[in-house]
């Protein structure tokens, strides 16, 4: 079975570029997630989708940070105008549904640098 | 709010030595799982184990094993005769199944070096 898929996989811009990275979930898993990992720290959900609908949002930064999952199945995580704050790395993950003891699968992460 | 503590940053031993990954977490919530994830220099999380809250019991995969203990709130992990392919960041995580949202809270990691 294939994993999480993410594109690219490293990135690096200057500040107030755009930058934009690609998920792909595990064949059939309906909630999809981005989180943003800065270094020496655990991961941090950025937002979460159940389908193509937004189930949770309240870490993501609006005002720069946008993400769709428009059919439901691949999603597309934006950011515009990038800050050096946001040098990270942004990891995808999926799981069947949004059910707790459902194992979420993380991707390998887009590692963005912010020059 | 949930809170995950992993209170050893880095820990360092020597191939074949036994390890334990110490895990603290916080909840009010009465449902909630927890998992270990490892993360090689590579990037990707790895999923390791995955344990309820009802289910206080042991458990041993080959030559990890991991203790979950309610009490103190506690689920630590512990690699027996560590080898190099070991290193890596180890994180734990507490997964809440209330509420609309349901997520992930990851601790800080532990970064783990067995050196040959």
């Amino acid at each position: 079975e294939a994993g999480v898929a993410q594109s690219p996989r490293y990135k690096i811009i200057e500040k107030r570029q755009s930058v934009a990275f690609w998920c792909n979930p595990i064949s059939g898993h309906a909630t999809l997630y981005w989180y943003q990992q800065i270094l020496g720290q655990g991961p941090k959900l950025l937002i979460q989708f159940q389908n193509n609908g937004v189930v949770d949002d309240s870490q993501l930064p609006k005002d720069r940070f946008s993400a769709e999952r428009l059919k439901g199945v691949d999603s597309t995580l934006k950011i515009q105008p990038a800050k050096l704050e946001d040098s990270a790395v942004y990891l995808c993950a999926s799981s069947r549904d949004g059910v707790a003891g459902n194992t979420i699968y993380f991707g390998e992460g887009s590692w963005l640098t912010v020059v | 709010a949930q809170k995950v503590t992993q209170a050893q940053t880095e820990i360092s031993v020597v191939e074949k030595e036994d390890v334990t990954l110490d895990c603290v977490y916080e909840t009010r919530d009465t449902t909630y799982y927890l998992f270990w994830y490892k993360q090689p220099p590579s990037g990707e999380l790895v999923f390791l184990i995955r344990r309820n809250s009802f289910d206080e019991q042991n458990e041993i995969s080959g030559r990890y094993s991991w203790n979950f203990q309610k009490s103190t709130s506690s689920f630590n992990f512990t690699i027996t005769a560590s080898q190099v392919v070991d290193s890596a960041v180890y994180f734990c995580a507490l997964f809440i199944s209330s509420g609309s949202a349901r997520q992930l809270t990851f601790g800080s990691g532990t970064q783990l070096t067995v050196l040959p």
